[in-house]
């Protein structure tokens, strides 16, 4: 069966800092991984995805992730955090061409962004 | 515009009255599921659906029941609504199992 952790349900960061946003999955299979941003009062919408091509992922905004195997982490970065990053980010694992299993999502992390 | 829609955005009822949210999506999507968001629990999957007339069950699909007679439209139906359904719930498409899920709005709803 596969899961998702998230370390740290929020994390607040200055703006300008550098985010991090940790995520570790389980997975008997390999993996394809997403990264979702929900803004406050509405739905998610994808950031990146791992689909087993390059393992730094870059997404819109200005995130990116890297897919380690050896670590089974799927980190999202931001070299730089903007106020409008505010949000709240889910990561989510389903196996890559696999039979009726659904994307698991981790339970997410908010982000605080401080001026 | 691509998207999927749902309704109503905001309910609130009382236990046991029957209840019904619609998810639209007009994308020609395959897979479509139903999520519920909880503080401190994430999102949560009731039910999926691989395409027409097949339906399978979440992780949380008691007190809930779905139809999917056409390709567009995934129903989630509340028979006897309880108070610990009070919840935002999430209605996404995709094309397939495995792609980029595309979320509704949400629809907040409240069983007094």
């Amino acid at each position: 069966a596969q899961s998702v952790t998230q370390l740290g349900s929020h994390v607040s960061v200055s703006e300008g800092a550098l985010v991090l946003l940790r995520c570790n999955y389980s997975s008997s299979v390999p993996p394809y991984l997403f990264w979702y941003v929900q803004y406050p009062n509405q739905g998610l919408q994808l950031l990146l995805k791992y689909t087993s091509a390059a393992t730094l992922v870059k997404g819109i905004n200005g995130f990116e992730a890297e897919f380690k195997k050896s670590e089974t982490s799927f980190h999202l970065t931001k070299p730089s955090a903007h106020m409008s990053d505010a949000a709240e980010y889910f990561c989510a694992v389903t196996p890559g061409n696999s039979g009726n299993t659904p994307l698991v999502f981790g339970k997410g992390t908010r982000l605080s962004v401080i001026a | 515009e691509a998207q999927v829609t749902q309704n109503p955005r905001y309910l609130i009822t009382v236990t046991g009255k029957k209840l019904t949210v619609t998810c639209s999506q007009n994308m020609n999507h395959e897979y479509m599921s139903w999520y519920r968001q909880d503080p401190g629990l994430g999102l949560r999957q009731i039910y999926y659906s691989m395409n027409v007339e097949v339906t399978d069950k979440g992780d949380v699909p008691e007190g809930y029941k779905v139809s999917r007679k056409e390709k567009r439209n995934f129903p989630l139906i509340l028979e006897s609504p309880s108070p610990n359904q009070t919840s935002l719930y999430f209605c996404a498409s995709s094309l397939r199992r495995s792609d980029e899920q595309f979320f509704g709005p949400g629809t907040r709803l409240t069983v007094l």
